[in-house]
């Protein structure tokens, strides 16, 4: 069984440019998750999603990050304009139906210079 | 609020036993996670603690105390391939959504 992909695994954005992150979850997990850790400091969490519905976004820090999961697939997480404290490893997860047995992806380092 | 503690680095030797701790503070908790991450790669579930007591899966064992707020996670029988990050992460009562702490790195050593 494959587990959660993210791509790209790396990128490397100006400040002020757009990027998308996008995360595949685990066949047949209808939950997923975004987290984010910035340089030095711990792993939070984003928001989650319930197939294509927004269960929990109270840990999206702004409006510049758009999470969509058209379909209840894979989602997708836009950074519009991109600051340079948005750098740092976004993880995605997904669970099926115990919610705490999250799987991890391997993480999108994004580095805004 | 959740405060999760837990230190920067520890180190062992092969072979031995290591205990990492782990100190919460929140105002509601449903339970305690312990998460594996090596350089590079994804954070990997280790154990869930609901209640007081210790849990064993192999060489791996994770013990909670409630009224304490403390968590530590123990690794017997070392091995080098144990070299790795070790995130501590609670949950408020009602989410299952961690609350991580900074990990704690564990270098092996021969």
């Amino acid at each position: 069984e494959a587990g959660v992909t993210q791509f790209p695994s790396h990128s490397v954005i100006e400040k002020g440019q757009t990027v998308t992150l996008r995360c595949d979850p685990i066949s047949g997990h209808d939950n997923l998750y975004w987290y984010r850790r910035v340089m030095g400091k711990e792993i939070k969490f984003l928001l989650h999603f319930v197939k294509e519905s927004k269960q929990d976004e109270s840990g999206m820090p702004n409006n510049r990050f758009l999470a969509e999961r058209t379909g209840g697939t894979y989602s997708t997480l836009k950074v519009q304009p991109a600051e340079l404290e948005d750098s740092g490893v976004y993880f995605c997860a997904s669970s099926k139906g115990d919610l705490r047995e999250q799987y991890f992806g391997p993480g999108t380092r994004l580095t805004v210079t | 609020g959740q405060n999760i503690d837990q230190p920067t680095e520890m180190t062992a030797t092969e072979g031995a036993i290591v205990q990492i701790n782990c100190t919460y503070q929140t105002s509601g908790f449903n339970g305690l996670f312990w998460y594996q991450q090596h350089a590079g790669e994804a954070p990997t579930f280790l154990s869930y603690n609901v209640l007081d007591g210790l849990e064993e899966k192999g060489r791996f064992s994770s013990f909670l105390s409630r009224s304490k707020g403390y968590s530590y996670l123990l690794l017997k029988e070392l091995q080098m391939k144990d070299s790795a990050s070790y995130l501590c992460a609670a949950c408020l009562r009602g989410s299952y959504i961690p609350t991580f702490g900074r990990g704690t790195s564990l270098i092996v050593h021969p």
